[in-house]
């Protein structure tokens, strides 16, 4: 399958600005996603975006999509230590017959410094 | 409210013994998928359903099996559990298998095994 790449730690102040990357391959996806995952919980969707948009925000989230890089990023204004979790980009692939499974990064734990 | 649950959330088993962790959705969702999460590898996808006795192979399928009886449920079960097989297993569902394809993630099971 396509690999998806994303960066392993990130460590922010409270109140500061997160940004985490993600490259992806696969330049047909129609759709990626951000999923967080709070510790001992599964993962919850936390935004996405079609592929025919640059940007989208969604009250302090911000994702911008480079499809000439392949390269999503997920902004997180004013981050709160209730942010604190593993966020996972995720792809879109065609498995054939209409049928689309979800390929996602090993994720980036943020760790947010009070 | 609709919701995916997983058990158990903790076992511990050992090696050769066959082991199944159960699934159960409520929000009549088509789409069933079973991944596993270790450290440094992300999510993997290990087995997937789209319907009542449909099954697929996902990218980490060896020493697994799932069966479909139902919408609500799909069990994975370690045939011959092996020490490699200790991770933590989640389960998901989709109410589509289109591109937009938001899937929602139970507890997850940690499984160890001896």
């Amino acid at each position: 399958g396509e690999d998806v790449e994303q960066s392993l730690f990130l460590s922010v102040r409270e109140g500061d600005s997160s940004v985490i990357n993600c490259t992806y391959t696969d330049s047909s996806s129609t759709y990626l996603y951000w999923y967080k995952q709070e510790p001992g919980a599964g993962l919850q969707l936390l935004t996405y975006i079609f592929s025919n948009m640059d940007m989208k925000q969604d009250q302090r989230l911000t994702v911008l999509l480079n499809k000439k890089d392949k390269h999503l990023s997920l902004r997180i204004a004013d981050t709160q230590t209730g942010d604190s979790a593993i966020y996972f980009c995720a792809e879109i692939e065609n498995s054939g017959a209409g049928s689309y499974q979800l390929t996602f990064g090993k994720g980036t734990k943020l760790s947010v410094i009070p | 409210d609709a919701e995916i649950t997983q058990s158990p959330r903790h076992k511990i088993t050992e090696t050769g013994r066959q082991v199944t962790l159960a699934c159960h959705q409520t929000w009549n969702h088509n789409n069933m998928f079973w991944y596993r999460q270790d450290l440094g590898h992300g999510l993997r996808l290990i087995h997937y359903s789209y319907g009542v006795h449909d099954t697929n192979k996902g990218e980490v399928s060896d020493g697994y099996s799932v069966s479909r009886s139902n919408t609500e449920d799909l069990p994975l079960t370690l045939e011959s559990a092996a020490s490699s097989q200790t991770s933590v297993y989640f389960c998901a569902s989709s109410r589509t298998s289109g591109a937009y394809n938001e899937q929602f993630f139970g507890p997850g099971t940690r499984l160890t095994v001896l």
